[in-house]
């Protein structure tokens, strides 16, 4: 079945960059996500990025997709404290429905 | 690992009935649940979120008396959709969060059709 995987842990320096990492395995991925979970809260969408697209940019956000390596990677730029939280990636294979499958979360802590 | 199922998978209904969601952590206390909606072409959006034996909290934009959030017990909450309009039409999915740590566990989701 679908699997996807992402590093549990990462640390970086405020106002540095932050790249998460995802990788995945259903070749028919059609939408690729990021989420935020912030403690205590539930997930927010912050990106996501069709599986025709290379690369997206939003603010201080950017995705790469690699479709050949099923590669998916986020960056954060000029990280902050408030960006530590849970990260999690999500695939689907269609735009509606079932078939969502997410990454364990990567938690991004932002060291002053 | 952790599971959480959701019922019914799959419902059709009239418009202007009510529709009642159930999801349940089969293997363990879920202190928090979360309520998502994914719209087509779009990914999830956070509806609520349900503390056991507390009323939900609801993010800005959804109905409280509209989308009517329940979590009676540590295994069980549900999501009751008032009135029922085609616009409800969607996809629901529930998530479980156990007492200890972040890790969310996701429900099937439950796909709702208002006729």
């Amino acid at each position: 079945g679908e699997d996807v995987e992402q590093s549990l842990f990462l640390s970086v320096r405020e106002g540095d960059s932050s790249v998460i990492n995802c990788t995945y395995t259903d070749s028919s991925s059609t939408y690729l996500y990021w989420y935020k979970q912030e403690p205590g809260a539930g997930l927010q969408l912050l990106t996501y990025i069709f599986s025709n697209m290379d690369m997206k940019q939003d603010q201080r956000l950017t995705v790469l997709l690699n479709k050949k390596d099923k590669h998916l990677s986020l960056r954060i730029a000029d990280t902050q404290t408030g960006d530590s939280a849970i990260y999690f990636c999500a695939e689907s294979i269609q735009d509606y429905g079932q078939n969502f499958v997410f990454g364990p979360g990567t938690r991004l802590s932002v060291l002053p | 690992g952790a599971v959480v199922s959701q019922h019914p998978s799959w419902v059709i209904c009239k418009s202007g009935t009510s529709v009642k969601i159930e999801c349940r952590s089969l293997d363990f206390q879920a202190t928090t649940m979360f309520w998502y909606r994914q719209f087509p072409k779009q990914s999830l959006m956070l509806m609520a979120t349900s503390n056991e034996g507390s009323k939900a909290t609801y993010e800005q934009g959804v109905e409280k008396d509209k989308f009517l959030i329940n979590h009676a017990s540590l295994t069980l909450s549900t999501l009751t959709v008032t009135s029922a309009h085609p616009e409800d039409s969607s996809f629901y999915i529930c998530s479980a969060r156990g007492p200890l740590g972040d890790t969310q566990y996701f429900g099937p989701g439950t796909r709702l059709t208002v006729l």
